[in-house]
């Protein structure tokens, strides 16, 4: 059974930066691309970032680009995302996503429950 | 980037009736297009990859179609499990944009 278990979510003030984490298990981790998708409070979902299995591929939402870096490491069956510079409109719940596809970005498959960060002063 | 829009919103409906929901894509999109179900404080679940495939597990009263720039979910003879928002997103080209969203209630 697919786990992905999100963590490094909390409050901190506009500016400052956070790194989310994203366990995964009970699938090949190295065989898949992955993805973060954040919902603000209320709202609709929105992809932010994605990466492919070898990390040759990144690709991130025009809101955050130059602002988060995606990351993996795949001896660790882990990904990652470094926020930095956030703002108040980042605020949202971020779930880890899987991908259906190692080599291409495509569409999410799986879902964590989501960590919940809050940019507010 | 490509803009994805829904219709209804929201769509007001009873047990066992016919529903569509429509998704349209500001430019085309080819069937690269996915349809996710989410229930109020539960993580989003695939329903429909590469705009008609049904993912393992999805029951067959839910169906997808179109292609290009326009789209449409389909769930025959709605159940009580089915009053949920649904989705779309489209994956032809990044950022991969989801619609706003269409909320399903009870008539």
């Amino acid at each position: 059974e697919v786990q992905l278990v999100e963590s490094g979510g909390g409050l901190v003030q506009p500016g400052r930066s956070l790194r989310l984490s994203c366990a995964a298990s009970g699938f090949t981790f190295d065989d898949y691309a992955m993805h973060w998708v954040r919902q603000a409070p209320g709202k609709g979902l929105e992809w932010v970032s994605g990466i492919n299995w070898n990390s040759d591929t990144i690709a991130y939402a025009d809101s955050v680009k130059g602002r988060f870096t995606i990351s993996r490491d795949n001896a660790k069956n882990s990904l990652y995302l470094q926020m930095n510079s956030l703002r108040p409109e980042d605020t949202a719940l971020y779930y880890c996503a899987k991908d259906m596809s190692g080599i291409q970005l495509r569409y999410f498959d799986s879902w964590g429950q989501g960590t919940l960060v809050t940019v507010s002063s | 980037d490509i803009q994805m829009t829904q219709s209804p919103s929201t769509l007001s409906a009873s047990v066992g009736d016919r529903v569509t929901i429509t998704c349209r894509a500001s430019q085309s999109v080819s069937t690269w297009l996915a349809w996710y179900q989410q229930k109020p404080g539960k993580v989003p679940k695939l329903l429909i990859y590469k705009t008609s495939s049904l993912e393992s597990g999805v029951p067959s009263r839910f169906s997808g179609s179109g292609s290009g720039t326009e789209f449409a979910l389909t769930i025959t003879s709605l159940q009580p499990d089915d009053f949920a928002t649904y989705y779309c997103q489209q994956y032809d080209n990044s950022p991969f944009t989801f619609g706003p969203g269409t909320k399903v209630d009870i008539k």
